[in-house]
């Protein structure tokens, strides 16, 4: 298994660029978020998905879009990229839920100049 | 948004010694709490998955403990060796579905 795969592992971007970060994972697991790392701010909550088809905000959810048209893929949307975005985005996959193990993939460091 | 709150934010200690973090969290609802270890440059990884009050959960030196009714959770390591720096977090999940982490306890053991 390979787990929870991301990519890119790295992008710059210029201001107002779109661009899509990619996830998949290959445990069958219904439920996928997305995060993003700042200094200080701890892991904060993008978007999730608890299953094919489902999707819903979390804690900072402005600027990014999310579709989930199959259970291994979880893409994160850039549309106009700003330098708040500058960031390191995880994503991240469980079972169901939040009580079973939460699996992270790699991360993607983001660059907006 | 939830506040979790983690304490210290960043401690030293000698190899051999054991330690205590605590992760604080509202009451009010409670879902589970988890923790997770985090090496610098690698992606946090899953300790414990804890669900109800009163749990006591055991990996290797590593133990954590839940109590739901005031909000708080101690993670405890015991005997620390070099290898147990890292960055320990946790997250509240109130309702299922969205994880609120604190900012981290940043681990040093000095050999």
């Amino acid at each position: 298994n390979a787990g929870v795969t991301q990519t890119p592992k790295f992008q710059v971007l210029k201001t107002g660029q779109s661009m899509t970060l990619q996830c998949a994972q290959d445990m069958n697991h219904e439920y996928m978020s997305w995060y993003r790392q700042d200094p200080g701010m701890g892991l904060r909550l993008i978007h999730y998905s608890v299953g094919a088809g489902i999707t819903d905000q979390g804690e900072v959810p402005n600027g990014y879009n999310v579709s989930r048209s199959t259970t291994e893929d979880f893409p994160l949307r850039l549309l106009s990229a700003a330098p708040s975005q500058t960031s390191v985005y995880f994503c991240a996959s469980n079972k169901v839920r939040g009580s079973y193990e939460q699996y992270f993939g790699p991360g993607t460091r983001l660059t907006v100049t | 948004i939830l506040n979790v709150e983690q304490s210290p934010q960043s401690l030293h200690v000698q190899e051999g010694d054991s330690t205590n973090f605590t992760c604080s969290f509202p009451s009010s609802n409670f879902y589970a709490l988890h923790w997770y270890r985090w090496e610098t440059a690698k992606s946090p990884e899953a300790l414990f998955v804890m669900t109800l009050n009163g749990d006591e959960k055991k990996k290797g030196r590593i133990s954590a403990t839940l109590n739901t009714k005031e909000g708080y959770s101690y993670l405890y390591i015991k005997g620390s060796q070099p290898e147990d720096s890292a960055t320990y977090l946790c997250a509240s999940i109130p309702t299922g579905n969205q994880f609120y982490f604190g900012t981290g306890t940043s681990l040093t053991v000095i050999p």
